[in-house]
């Protein structure tokens, strides 16, 4: 069955400290790749989204990630994490002629001051 | 620009109850509807999605039903609630045209059956 796996359940990192969230894919037909955040008691915002083209995605709050399609892989990374950053990230994948988006189960970040 | 609204925010109900959540888009025709599920803890769980009025998939058979009356409308019902179906519910809606389609969630309900 087609999933998204996030290996990392938790993670924490010191505020100003560089950030890198994995996310793999099983393989399927073209993937459409997007992370979404999460703060407690909300909906998931769009963080970014990949679909073809330049594989290094820029996203809102100064969130990038990049797709490496021989490793499966759409990791999202941050160069200097802020207390603010402190929530759930959820990766999710979308494969090319479905409707289904299938999200892996989520990395909860905690930022140390 | 387009907005999707859930209501109600917050609900707590007696086992063996009813259960209607509303799902409603604004600034969009004929988009793509989806009901999610996130237990304490855990990622989230597809219940229905549906391509368009009156066609509604089923993922998880469940004590769960969902119904698209309208074209930006879309309900998630019980007829006996259980304990398992505590929860937070995510509706999400996503475009038809174009092959760069992007889910678009609401704010959750948050529903606790005791």
């Amino acid at each position: 069955a087609q999933s998204v796996t996030q290996p990392d359940i938790h993670i924490t990192v010191s505020e100003g400290a560089s950030l890198e969230l994995r996310c793999n894919y099983s393989y399927g037909a073209t993937p459409y790749l997007f992370w979404y955040v999460q703060s407690p008691g909300q909906g998931l915002q769009l963080l970014l989204k990949y679909f073809s083209g330049d594989t290094l995605v820029q996203g809102i709050k100064g969130f990038e990630a990049e797709f490496k399609r021989s490793q499966s892989s759409f990791n999202l990374r941050k160069p200097s994490v802020h207390w603010s950053d402190a929530a759930e990230y959820f990766c999710a994948v979308r494969f090319s002629g479905t409707y289904k988006y299938i999200f892996g189960t989520g990395t909860r970040l905690k930022v140390l001051a | 620009s387009q907005t999707i609204h859930q209501w109600p925010a917050t609900l707590v109900q007696p086992v063996g109850s009813p259960l209607s959540l509303e799902c409603t888009v604004e600034g969009t025709s004929n988009p793509n509807l989806y009901w999610y599920r996130q237990a304490a803890g855990r990622g989230l769980q597809l219940l229905f999605y549906s391509v368009g009025i009156g066609q509604i998939s089923s993922e998880v058979p469940q004590n769960l039903s969902a119904s698209r009356p309208q074209d930006r409308q879309f309900i998630l019902s019980s007829k006996k609630l259980l304990l398992s179906d505590s929860g937070f519910y995510l509706c999400a809606w996503s475009p038809t045209s174009g092959h760069q389609e992007t889910q678009y969630f609401g704010p959750g309900t948050r529903l606790l059956v005791l």
